[in-house]
């Protein structure tokens, strides 16, 4: 069984639209993040819940909103898409914030 | 502010020979290590992790790596990679100082050659 799951694994879409991507974890974990992974494979975190309460939130445009609906579940919604938000997102989650984290497998958009 | 540097880039390496990949953290305070591994086009999957004990970590797939406090480093070591080995690999550390927030080092990328 998968971990954490994201979906879709792949996103391709055009400038100015908006998307969702959706972010599940079945290990019980207290706390999932976002990361932005870029071209040149730089990891940098964008946001974190910890119980459905945002604890980390990174100098991310406001274009990308994260919703917690409850635990198991993280997804990231993006408006107004624009090139330079083509990477690879992946979601992970962690029972608390000094544990190991569990990536998903990513899920790679590209803006055109 | 907490920074985790990888000094390589790239490690080109011949099967069965060992490999080395070097971390180096920045921190004032206790800090926790992590070595995780991106396969090609796969999320990341944890290798390793340093909280506190042993400074000798061994981790999955026979890698190993040492903590050293005098040195802020955290080198990651195999004594003989085989052809599967070949990924990126991240250094990552985090901080009570610094929120318990995750930093990743840039990455290495380890290619195995026959």
């Amino acid at each position: 069984d998968t971990a954490v799951s994201q979906t879709p694994k792949y996103l391709v879409t055009q400038m100015g639209n908006d998307k969702s991507i959706k972010c599940e974890q079945n290990l019980g974990h207290d706390t999932m993040y976002w990361y932005k992974q870029d071209s040149k494979k730089f990891l940098k975190i964008m946001f974190s819940y910890n119980n459905k309460e945002l604890i980390i939130n990174e100098t991310v445009p406001n274009r990308f909103s994260p919703k917690s609906p409850d635990k198991a579940h993280l997804n990231l919604h993006i408006n107004s898409l624009e090139l330079g938000d083509s990477a690879v997102y992946f979601c992970a989650s962690s029972q608390d914030r000094l544990a190991e984290q569990f990536f998903g497998p990513g899920t790679r958009l590209t803006v055109l | 502010a907490q920074s985790v540097t990888q000094l390589d880039s790239q490690v080109p390496v011949f099967e069965e020979a060992p490999v080395e990949l070097r971390c180096n953290y920045s921190s004032s305070v206790s800090v926790y290590l992590f070595w995780y591994v991106q396969y090609p086009n796969q999320g990341l999957q944890l290798l390793l992790k340093y909280l506190s004990g042993s400074t000798l970590v061994k981790g999955i797939n026979g890698f190993e790596a040492e903590f050293n406090k005098s040195q802020t480093s955290f080198h990651l070591r195999k004594p003989s990679v085989h052809i599967s080995d070949t990924a990126e690999y991240f250094c990552a550390g985090s901080s009570k100082a610094a929120g318990n927030k995750l930093t990743f080092g840039g990455g290495t990328r380890v290619l195995v050659k026959p």
